[in-house]
């Protein structure tokens, strides 16, 4: 069945990295995303990364998937307050998205 | 074009109303998606459209629930009959198939409360 895992919480000291985990089911999934969801606000689209790749940095954001084992995971760099919110993955195959249950990322001063 | 939009923002109903919400996507944006969020949870897939085209509904929309898209650009989504269980975030989002990568962008959503 379709199914995708997080870590509910994690702490982090600004200026740290961040590495939020996400474990999917559908192989078959084309795209896999992280978005970004601020109190109160809609979803965010972070980044995403093709399932024939292994790895995608952006900018602070690097994406890492392991294919064979449907892992995921999204390591922030120098981690900021700004950064402290929810992050889902999501797994996207034709046109529809299954979304974990979310990491709240708490950045502490 | 600024994104995904949704009205109204927030809705209190009583139980037993109905009650309406409206999403204007993307305004290149093909396809249509209608999602919905409770408290610490993950968005929850409930229907999708390409272009007016209703394609898929998830079996969490009950028949209490229908999902317009007439002219393939702005979606309604209709609780009938609201129930207590109905309050939750309703998020709408958009893509389109004529890019490489499907990614959707959601509006900030609408925040239903049955009383």
């Amino acid at each position: 069945g379709e199914d995708v895992e997080q870590s509910l919480f994690l702490s982090v000291r600004e200026g740290d990295s961040s590495v939020i985990n996400c474990t999917y089911t559908d192989s078959s999934s084309t795209y896999l995303y992280w978005y970004k969801q601020e109190p109160g606000a809609g979803l965010q689209l972070l980044t995403y990364i093709f399932s024939n790749m292994d790895m995608k940095q952006d900018q602070r954001l690097t994406v890492l998937l392991n294919k064979k084992d449907k892992h995921l995971s999204l390591r922030i760099a120098d981690t900021q307050t700004g950064d402290s919110a929810i992050y889902f993955c999501a797994e996207g195959g034709t046109y529809k998205y299954i979304f974990g249950t979310g990491t709240r990322l708490k950045v502490l001063a | 074009d600024t994104g995904v939009s949704q009205n109204p923002r927030h809705k209190i109903t009583k139980r037993g109303q109905n009650v309406t919400f409206r999403c204007d996507p993307i305004s290149e944006h093909n396809r249509l998606y209608w999602y919905r969020q409770t408290l610490g949870q993950g968005p929850e897939f409930l229907t999708y459209f390409q272009n007016e085209a209703q394609l898929e509904k998830s079996r969490l929309l009950s028949d209490r629930f229908s999902a317009e898209r007439p002219k393939g650009s702005f979606s309604t989504l209709e609780i009938q009959r609201t129930e207590q269980g109905d309050s939750a975030m309703y998020l709408c989002a958009s893509s389109s198939d004529r890019l490489m990568n499907t990614e959707a962008f959601f509006g900030q959503g609408t925040r239903l409360t049955v009383v």
